[in-house]
């Protein structure tokens, strides 16, 4: 149990263009999703996190309306890179919190690599 | 904010040693997991050890909160634990990441 999935797990992409990236918590209900990003050979560093039905809660020096979030249902969350550039090209991984309460565990999905040319 | 430091940052050991990683944060925190990175990014889950110990074939971990540590054993260790393994800790919903230790096995 508790499987959460990414699509696509890699895309190319030209400069100005937008990607979406969605999240799927498989056999659970998700409270709360987040989105990491990952250079190579360094740490997750946290995007954002989304509750759904409500905005995202961005981290300080991301910019939301270049990083849209969307969490429309309990399963469901996307992330939507506008207007890519070659510097957007990262790892990026989300994961789900499952609705039980007291309980703050996270599944993450197996990450989608974004290459933007 | 809340730190993460994760040591050693690189450890190279033999195949069939033991090994420990430790995680100091600097606050009390909700919760804190163990992950393992394999090579194509996958982010496993080890533990979800907020407090005590743990134990799951060769691995185990420690926490002691009171004190702001885990620890992370590995015991005969073999080629296919080698990757990144990440402590995180979650405190007000925001969750934090160490920078990881590498551990390379050996054959």
């Amino acid at each position: 149990g508790a499987v959460v999935s990414q699509h696509p797990s890699r895309v190319i992409c030209k400069s100005g263009t937008s990607v979406k990236i969605e999240c799927r918590s498989l056999d659970f209900q998700a409270t709360t999703m987040f989105w990491y990003r990952q250079f190579p050979k360094q740490s997750l560093m946290l995007m954002a996190t989304s509750n759904e039905g409500s905005k995202a809660t961005y981290e300080q020096g991301v910019e939301k309306d270049k990083f849209l979030i969307n969490h429309a249902s309990l399963t469901l969350s996307t992330l939507t890179v506008t207007s890519a550039h070659p510097e957007d090209s990262s790892f990026y991984i989300c994961s789900a919190r499952a609705r039980i309460p007291l309980s703050y565990e996270q599944y993450f999905g197996p990450g989608t690599r974004l290459t933007v040319t | 904010g809340i730190q993460v430091e994760q040591s050693p940052p690189d450890l190279i050991l033999q195949e069939g040693a033991n090994s420990t990683l430790r995680c100091n944060f600097s606050d009390s925190v909700n919760n804190l997991q163990w992950f393992h990175q394999n090579p194509w990014g996958q982010l496993i889950n080890l533990f979800y050890i907020p407090s005590g110990t743990k134990q799951n074939g060769r691995l185990s971990a420690t926490t002691v909160a009171t004190e702001r540590y885990s620890l992370l054993y590995i015991s005969s260790s073999q080629t296919t634990d080698s990757g990144v393994y990440f402590c995180a800790v979650d405190r007000d919903d925001k969750i934090i990441f160490g920078k990881g230790t590498r551990l390379h096995i050996l054959p």
